[in-house]
């Protein structure tokens, strides 16, 4: 299996913060890399895939890049609504295999 | 807007076999993939499996001697049995739908969640 590794676990940051979050894949998955955010007691939110494409109706102020074994998710000005936990996903091979999860909290 | 809703038994009992149904509303079945995801309380998200609805599916491997996922394209729904379950089963159940992408499939829509607990 593709091991995706999240850094860092979790974060503090204010609002108006430009926050971003790493993805590292133990071997190559192209762009096939998908990021979701996840709200206590809520379901995920899928928010990016294709490593760079916004699903339908998400903010630009989220953006992806990346590609290979490397991938950033960047939130250009943190919004109260934006506190939640970010989990990437590869989708490159099976299983599809996701990251422990960036828990972003109010400092 | 395509939507999930799961359904199906909120406790299990150890040994049995876990079953749940996801209806997808306003959007054909006959067509997509069709997965399950779950996350145990507390912890991280699990692939679990899809199906294709040509018939096709991939299970992870982890799973793949207790789970199975088919669909009923006449409903509109698709379904999750695990069977032996133990209390390492007990989680949140999401389905999702998976559209394609190039030579891979990202999800995009997710159910809201089901938690099932597995204990006697």
């Amino acid at each position: 299996d593709i091991q995706m590794t999240q850094s860092p676990s979790s974060l503090s940051a204010s609002v108006g913060d430009r926050v971003t979050i790493t993805c590292r894949a133990s071997q190559g998955i192209s762009n096939y890399l998908a990021w979701f955010q996840q709200k206590p007691g809520k379901a995920p939110k899928s928010l990016i895939y294709a490593a760079s494409s916004l699903q339908s109706g998400v903010p630009s102020k989220f953006s992806g890049s990346g590609s290979g074994t490397d991938f950033t998710l960047t939130i250009s000005s943190l919004q109260p609504e934006d506190f939640a936990t970010y989990y990437c996903q590869q989708y490159y091979i099976y299983p599809r295999t996701f990251g422990q999860g960036t828990k972003v909290e109010i400092k | 807007q395509v939507r999930l809703q799961e359904s199906g038994p909120g406790l299990v009992k150890p040994s049995e076999t876990l079953s749940l149904t996801c209806t997808v509303s306003d959007g054909s079945i006959s067509s997509y993939y069709w997965s399950w995801i779950r996350q145990p309380p507390g912890q991280g998200l699990e692939w679990i499996g899809y199906f294709y609805y040509t018939g096709g599916t991939n299970y992870n491997p982890s799973l793949k001697s207790r789970v199975s996922i088919s669909v009923d394209t006449s409903k509109n729904q698709f379904s999750l049995k695990l069977s032996s379950v133990t209390a390492a089963d007990t989680a949140v159940y999401y389905c999702a739908r998976e559209s394609e992408y190039g030579s891979g499939t990202y999800i995009d829509y997710w159910g809201q969640g089901t938690l099932v607990t597995v204990s006697s």
